[in-house]
């Protein structure tokens, strides 16, 4: 069965500190490694998307990393900021739809 | 400059009361999907349209249906809601399958339907 976990489900961090979000998922046959931020009560937007050939992608403060062979792939983020609070969910592409992780509540604190 | 729109954004119904909800994109993407995501889980994917093709999840209840009249519009229609049915629905395009390589999905704002 194809599963997605992120852990932990809640994060709080003092505003410039580095941090790393992790998602882990049973079945490494996957075509590509997607993660998104959902602000509360909106749509998701993509930040990062790993294709199953590379190992990390980079967007700014953003950096996500790829590694199919333990099954798991984090986004680490620089510098944090209070408007980088939000849910960010991983979701991974199996060749027939995306399968979501439930998320990482981020809260950057002043 | 929205891309993927969708309207209302809060949808009040009642019990058993048929409601429609809807979806529109300036992207001319192939494919339209719609998810439904309840209070802190995941976006569940109900079906998606691939141009006029339309394919069902397996576990999507039959009160759940779909209309994609053109490119640009799809509608999620359920025809007699339930409380379980409150969530918040996710409209989403992409250019592309899934499985094609580099296939993005775009989200709307999503509508949150209130079941009373």
């Amino acid at each position: 069965k194809q599963e997605v976990t992120q852990i932990p489900a809640a994060l709080s961090v003092p505003e410039g500190e580095n941090l790393v979000l992790n998602c882990s998922f049973t079945d490494s046959a996957i075509y590509n490694l997607q993660w998104f931020r959902q602000d509360p009560g909106k749509g998701l937007t993509s930040l990062l998307l790993i294709q199953s050939s590379q190992r990390e992608q980079t967007s700014g403060r953003l950096n996500a990393s790829l590694d199919k062979s333990s099954g798991r792939s984090t986004l680490y983020i620089a510098a944090s900021q209070p408007g980088d609070s939000a849910t960010y969910l991983c979701a991974l592409d199996w060749g027939n739809k995306l399968t979501f992780g439930t998320g990482t509540q981020l809260k950057v604190e002043l | 400059d929205a891309m993927v729109i969708q309207n209302p954004r809060y949808q009040v119904t009642q019990f058993g009361k048929p409601v429609t909800l809807s979806c529109s994109q300036t992207l001319n993407h192939n494919v339209m999907y719609w998810y439904q995501q309840k209070s802190s889980q995941a976006p569940k994917l109900l079906f998606h349209y691939y141009d006029k093709d339309f394919n069902n999840e397996a576990d999507t209840p039959d009160n759940f249906q779909s209309r994609r009249p053109n490119t640009s519009f799809c509608f999620l229609d359920i025809r007699s809601p339930g409380l379980g049915d409150a969530a918040m629905y996710l409209c989403a395009t992409s250019r592309g399958r899934t499985g094609a390589g580099q296939e993005t999905q775009y989200f709307g704002p999503g509508t949150r339907l209130l079941v009373l």
